[in-house]
């Protein structure tokens, strides 16, 4: 089976540009997490989604948004990119909220 | 609000020995959940072990073990027989029990090096 997929694994973007994100999460699973990672960092929580509904939001400003397909694929975007932003984007999956989360490798943002 | 803590940096082990590395973690939550991640340089987040605070045996898997002071607020790993496989970074992590936001806090984690 698969496991979370997350796509592109890397990219790079100038300052005040949009980006989007995807993530595939495992099969079966109807809840997709999203994290941000700065190097030399642990991962920071962003959003939840179970069932294409919003469960969740972090501390982030309103430029970041996420979305949840009916085949429960995600979406997250992140609009008027800053240098800050750079970072490793993790998706995480699960069976429901509040399930074990299993991790992608994750997305490699870089903003010049 | 939630906090996890390590406060090692980085930790050098000779390969077969065995390294123990530290997580403390601030909570007023009575029920909850927590992990240790190791992340390779391939990015992934590998889950390693994972201790319910309502257990009070200590979890092991394999070489991996855990000590789990719950008064102390206290979660520490143990890498037995340490594998040149096992360098990477080690991130312990909390989460909620309780209905609400099933996020995970993460640590600023461990870089682990085993020599060889």
């Amino acid at each position: 089976d698969a496991g979370v997929t997350q796509s592109p694994t890397h990219l790079i973007k100038t300052r005040g540009q949009h980006v989007t994100l995807r993530c595939s999460p495992i099969s079966g699973h109807k809840s997709v997490s999203w994290y941000q990672q700065v190097l030399g960092q642990g991962p920071q929580f962003i959003f939840q989604y179970y069932e294409k509904e919003e469960r969740g939001r972090g501390n982030f400003p309103d430029r970041f948004s996420a979305r949840q397909f009916p085949n429960y694929s995600s979406e997250l975007n992140v609009n008027a990119l800053l240098l800050g932003d750079s970072a490793l984007y993790l998706c995480a999956s699960s069976f429901t909220v509040n399930t074990e989360a299993f991790f992608g490798q994750g997305t490699r943002l870089t903003v010049v | 609000a939630q906090t996890v803590t390590q406060s090692q940096p980085e930790m050098s082990v000779q390969e077969a020995e065995t390294v123990t590395l530290s997580c403390t973690y601030d909570t007023s939550e009575s029920d909850y959940y927590l992990f240790w991640y190791k992340q390779p340089p391939s990015r992934q987040m590998i889950l390693v072990i994972r201790q319910e605070a309502y257990k009070q045996q200590n979890a092991t898997e394999n070489r991996f073990s855990v000590n789990f002071q719950k008064a102390a607020k206290s979660f520490s790993l143990k890498i037995s027989d340490s594998q040149l496989g096992d360098a990477a970074m080690y991130f312990c992590a909390y989460r909620s029990a309780q209905s609400g936001t099933y996020k995970y806090i993460f640590g600023t984690g461990t870089r682990l090096k085993v020599l060889a």
